[in-house]
């Protein structure tokens, strides 16, 4: 079936704008991931989802980030007022299984957030 | 806090030229290590997964190995193409995070 899926690919806001940024991941996988990847780095944990339940959050970096997936589906990675030190590529990762780390994680193609 | 570095940052070989890249981290106690290939403008692709209680994986021209003790793993990729340019990535998991390295960005020149 289809891989992982982000909307929008790109995204240019002004400083003090928020921003949504959704992910579809693999029908069926129980496990999703938040990533934030700064321009020559590599990806950064930002927050983990088993169905709905928001498991671990420890890697947002302030309090403007937001993330949801209510329906254990679909989620949604919210930053509010919008700084320049937030632009970088956001990657949604899931899995299959809910034990995080015995499972390969597939990668969406990332959306890249540009603040001006 | 795991540290995860990568080295070289960036290799230009031959096509046809075997090649090593190299991983290392600052905590043993993991649970497994992936190496990742990104292609620009993409997300990530996992190459190999391998175990902690594991000591290699293959999959086609590539190898992975780890060295858990002396916090290492190398990725061997036999007689390189062209298209086997990208940057590839290794991350480990540590506890309930996953921490990745800054990257070892391949060209192959034809």
């Amino acid at each position: 079936g289809a891989g992982v899926s982000q909307s929008p690919r790109y995204k240019v806001a002004k400083r003090g704008q928020d921003v949504a940024l959704r992910c579809d991941p693999i029908s069926g996988h129980v496990s999703l991931f938040w990533y934030q990847q700064a321009l020559g780095q590599g990806p950064e944990f930002l927050t983990y989802f088993q169905n709905e339940a928001q498991l671990d959050k420890s890697g947002l970096p302030s309090d403007r980030f937001f993330a949801e997936r209510p329906e254990g589906s679909v989620s949604t990675l919210k930053i509010q007022r919008t700084q320049q030190e937030d632009s970088a590529v956001y990657l949604c990762a899931s899995s299959l299984e809910f034990e995080r780390y015995q499972e390969t994680q597939y990668f969406g193609p990332g959306t890249r957030l540009l603040v001006l | 806090k795991q540290e995860v570095t990568q080295i070289p940052a960036a290799l230009s070989v031959p096509e046809g030229e075997n090649l090593v890249l190299n991983c290392s981290f600052t905590d043993s106690a993991i649970y497994n290590l992936q190496w990742f290939r990104q292609d620009p403008g993409k997300g990530l692709t996992s190459l190999l997964l391998i175990q902690s209680s594991q000591r290699e994986q293959t999959s086609g021209r590539l190898n992975a190995s780890l060295d858990k003790s002396s916090g290492r793993s190398t990725l061997y990729i036999a007689a390189s193409q062209p298209g086997d340019s990208a940057t590839y990535l290794c991350a480990v998991t540590t506890g309930n995070q996953f921490y990745f390295g800054t990257g070892t960005s391949l060209t192959v020149i034809p």
